[in-house]
């Protein structure tokens, strides 16, 4: 499985401002994806991170709000713009991977953003 | 987006109990995963299920994928207290490495 490491674990950010959250994979992979996790809940598809080409969001999310960039196959940024407090949540990266025709879907640590 | 249905929601055991969760669908999918999450970290890939029918074991663990595609469970055998986490079931159709997934299982163990 592949490494991923996300900086930072945690942030507590005023509103108004805007946090980036940069997710770098210890090998090259095709497909890398953002999560949300709001306290208490489950985790829901931000965005396909998309390399050399814009993201692609899912519904209810827009790249005002979330710009991502894939500058290449190991790394990828989150941006969360404009904080408000229905902002805190856990933001995780995730790597897909195949073995053959298995896939299977892997993440990093998250980030803790607490929104004052 | 989209979840699944998982149940149960919570669940509270005693130690060397074992323990049986499920996730539901409405539409089919290909892959099954399951995934614990303790506090503060991310998601941790259990098992992966990837056929109809399919069961599969990782030690205590044992997972299948419904008949149907639409359901999968996981059992966990004489739990110990290492097991307290969420429980996180996710399915996948095709091969866009898109996960929708299920609402959790809260696992607390009762000392």
């Amino acid at each position: 499985s592949a490494v991923i490491s996300q900086k930072p674990s945690r942030d507590i950010c005023q509103r108004g401002t805007s946090l980036t959250i940069q997710c770098q994979v210890d090998s090259q992979v095709t497909m890398m994806f953002w999560y949300r996790q709001q306290p208490g809940q489950s985790l829901t598809l931000i965005a396909t991170a998309n390399q050399g080409s814009e993201a692609t969001y899912e519904s209810g999310f827009v790249i005002d709000k979330f710009p991502i960039s894939r500058p290449n196959l190991t790394f990828s940024t989150l941006t969360v713009s404009n904080m408000s407090p229905e902002d805190s949540s856990i933001y995780l990266c995730s790597v897909g991977g195949h073995r053959g025709v298995r896939t299977e879907a892997f993440f990093g640590q998250g980030t803790r953003l607490t929104v004052v | 987006g989209q979840q699944l249905n998982q149940s149960p929601q919570s669940m509270f055991i005693q130690e060397g109990e074992d323990v049986s969760m499920n996730c539901t669908s409405s539409s089919i999918f290909n892959t099954w995963l399951w995934y614990k999450q303790d506090p503060g970290e991310g998601p941790v890939l259990l098992i992966a299920l990837y056929k109809a029918g399919e069961l599969t074991s990782n030690g205590r663990l044992t997972a299948q994928f419904g008949i149907t595609r639409k359901d999968s469970f996981l059992n966990i055998s004489a739990s110990i207290p290492s097991d307290v986490g969420i429980y996180f079931c996710a399915g996948l159709y095709g091969g866009n490495e898109k996960l929708t997934f299920g609402t959790g299982t809260r696992l607390t163990i009762i000392p």
